[in-house]
């Protein structure tokens, strides 16, 4: 059982650029989410996905958008950068429902 | 807005004694609650949890206090040890299964 990869692990983005990062589910997994670990903080939920579709989504603007694949992998775009963007990304995958999060190692993006 | 919060940045203890580590809460949706441990370059682990109809949950070392009417809840280590030093995480969801964490906060476990 393999779990939860992401990549890459480190990023440098210019603002105004745009940014894909991917994520590769717990086998068996089929719902994903996305947090964002700003220095000295906690994750914030940015949003869910299961299934394909957005199953909930936290307090993010639009240019923060996200895709899910029959395979259950996901993309994290986050268009127009911006320096606030710096941060590390997690992603996460679960079964549906009350089940626990399983976390993978993150991808740090620098915004200059 | 700050729906979790855990106020102590930062806990030092010797190793074989306890470690409680505390968390706050403001959302009364919340009804399952998580502890998640974080060492450098890799992601949170999860480490255990407890629902909103329990007040305790063990787990070996670690055990999980859940105080509702004060939305409070703790996590304590017995006996800590050095391999416990890390970030710690509390996290809260509510009927979504969104997740709300904490700052965390760093645990140094003295040898």
């Amino acid at each position: 059982e393999t779990g939860v990869t992401q990549s890459p692990t480190h990023l440098i983005k210019t603002r105004g650029q745009q940014v894909t990062l991917r994520c590769s589910s717990q086998s068996g997994h089929n719902t994903v989410s996305w947090y964002q670990q700003a220095l000295g903080q906690g994750p914030q939920f940015i949003f869910q996905y299961y299934r394909e579709e957005e199953n909930g989504r936290g307090n993010f603007p639009p240019r923060f958008s996200g895709l899910q694949f029959p395979n259950y992998s996901s993309e994290l775009n986050v268009n127009a950068l911006e320096l606030d963007d710096s941060a590390l990304y997690l992603c996460a995958s679960s079964l549906p429902g009350r089940e626990t999060q399983y976390f993978g190692p993150g991808t740090r993006l620098l915004v200059l | 807005d700050q729906q979790v919060k855990q106020n102590s940045p930062s806990l030092s203890v010797q190793e074989g004694r306890i470690s409680i580590l505390n968390c706050d809460y403001t959302n009364s949706m919340f009804d399952y609650f998580l502890w998640y441990k974080k060492y450098p370059a890799e992601g949170p682990t999860f480490l255990i949890s407890i629902s909103s109809i329990k007040d305790k949950n063990e787990d070996g070392r670690f055990t999980v206090f859940l105080n509702k009417s004060a939305k409070h809840l703790s996590l304590h280590i017995v006996p800590s040890q050095p391999g416990d030093s890390a970030v710690y995480f509390c996290a809260a969801s509510d009927y979504n299964n969104d997740m709300r964490f904490g700052a965390g906060t760093r645990l140094t476990v003295k040898p």
